[in-house]
């Protein structure tokens, strides 16, 4: 079954901090995966895919298809970094693309 | 704002009331994605549109639900017969074909039913 698991409801760190979004996925394929945000009173944006390998506010993500994970990073946490994220995938290939979504994990960074 | 819109952006129905979602896509996108996101859970495939064409239906979509994309343009999603159990935030997605996957969600609509 597809399935991306993201164990942390809440990840709160201080400012500077070096911050880590756990997500795994379940996928017999080659599926595509994203990082979604939403800040407060926002909707739901892109903040980077694993295609495109880039750095996106300080965020980086790699793929790990060993380990069947997606970890979203960042070396210094800054307080507009506070929001909610979601670990995304699809199947690539062109096919639906539909997204299967993880429950997310608020982060809050204290100043 | 030429972004996803979605109309109303809050709907408190009486359970056993039929209610009706819009969404506007981004005028150029020819993939139209409903999800559906619950208290705590992230957003949940419902249904997905090519151009007019329904080509993708969760489980989730009981009978009650019904979807429509008249000209390949704007969407609707009805709910028949609310149940509270209906009680979520609907979300509309919408994206290019081909290989650019980036969908752009809509503010969605949060339905209440009491």
């Amino acid at each position: 079954a597809q399935r991306v698991t993201q164990p942390e409801k809440l990840l709160s760190v201080f400012k500077g901090a070096p911050v880590e979004l756990k997500c795994n996925y379940s996928y017999s394929g080659s599926p595509e995966l994203f990082w979604y945000v939403q800040y407060s009173r926002q909707r739901l944006q892109l903040l980077l895919r694993h295609i495109s390998r880039e750095s996106i506010k300080g965020f980086t993500a790699d793929l790990n298809k060993g380990e069947t994970s997606f970890h979203l990073k960042k070396p210094f946490a800054q307080e507009e970094d506070s929001a909610m994220y979601y670990c995304a995938l699809s199947r690539g290939g062109g096919a639906t693309n539909k997204l299967i979504f993880g429950t997310g994990t608020l982060l809050a960074v204290q100043p | 704002d030429t972004g996803v819109s979605q109309d109303p952006r809050h709907k408190i129905t009486k359970r056993g009331q039929n209610v009706t979602f819009r969404c506007d896509p981004i005028s150029e996108h020819n993939r139209l994605y409903w999800y559906r996101q619950t208290l705590g859970q992230g957003p949940e495939f419902l249904t997905y549109f090519q151009n007019e064409a329904q080509l993708e239906k969760s489980r989730l979509l009981s009978d009650r639900f019904s979807a429509e994309r008249p000209k390949g343009s704007f969407s609707t999603l009805e709910i028949q017969r609310t149940e509270q159990g209906d009680s979520a935030m609907y979300l509309c997605a919408s994206s290019w074909g081909g290989i650019s996957y980036e969908q752009y969600f809509g503010p969605g609509t949060r339905l209440t039913v009491t």
